[in-house]
């Protein structure tokens, strides 16, 4: 079955940097690749997906960029805020409705 | 408040105990999951449904029972848990059109087994 790797498990900055989040996946048929944020205590929400016909797909701060060949995807956010702060899990799915998560990346944006 | 709602939001519980978990997805999706988030397995998937079929298990104890009575609606049905399954319980659901579409997911079940 897929298997998800995410790096690094914890990640700080300094307000306005940018930050970027790796994620790995084992599934070569795999071809949806969310990413989700959880703030503490909140749920986890949809912050930006991309699907395997398209490399790369940006909105506004946040971009995902997908290497298929090399079956690893990544997150970046630029100009990085304190609200920037959660956790981010990554996650792939290879044609059902069944998504595998990453172990997630904390995040903290220092002001 | 997006259209997953749970409940209870926090449950306390003995092993010797029986209770369930309620979801209500009022979005109209045709798909529901429930997912166990730990600090070891931050989000692990339990089970699938896709227009009240069951279509995953991924090797969850029998403590642990699902019941999905409609699209709308699931439950998870919980007896003689371990102190181990103590964990945030989050469900989700999404179109099912049997294609990846984003999960919308629940506030989740806080669940302390003693």
């Amino acid at each position: 079955g897929e298997n998800v790797e995410q790096h690094p498990s914890t990640l700080s900055v300094q307000e306005g940097d940018s930050a970027v989040i790796k994620c790995t996946y084992s599934d070569s048929a795999s071809n949806y690749f969310p990413w989700y944020k959880q703030e503490l205590g909140k749920r986890p929400q949809l912050i930006i997906d991309i699907r395997s016909n398209v490399g790369e797909k940006k909105d506004q701060r946040i971009a995902v960029t997908l290497n298929k060949t090399a079956k690893h995807f990544s997150l970046h956010i630029t100009e990085t805020q304190p609200e920037d702060s959660a956790v981010y899990f990554c996650a792939a799915s290879g044609g059902s409705e069944k998504l595998v998560f990453g172990k997630g990346t904390k995040l903290t944006v220092n002001p | 408040e997006t259209g997953v709602t749970q409940t209870p939001r926090h449950l306390v519980m003995g092993m010797t105990n029986k209770k369930s978990l309620k979801c209500e997805q009022h979005l109209g999706h045709n798909a529901m999951y429930w997912y166990k988030q730990s600090a070891k397995k931050p989000l692990e998937l339990m089970f699938v449904y896709n227009f009240k079929e069951q279509t995953e298990n991924n090797s969850v104890p029998s403590r642990f029972s699902p019941e999905c009575p409609n699209s709308s609606h699931l439950f998870l049905h919980l007896h003689t848990l371990q102190p181990e399954d103590s964990a945030l319980y989050l469900c989700a659901s999404s179109r099912g059109t049997g294609s990846p579409y984003e999960q919308y997911f629940g506030p989740g079940t806080r669940l302390t087994v003693t």
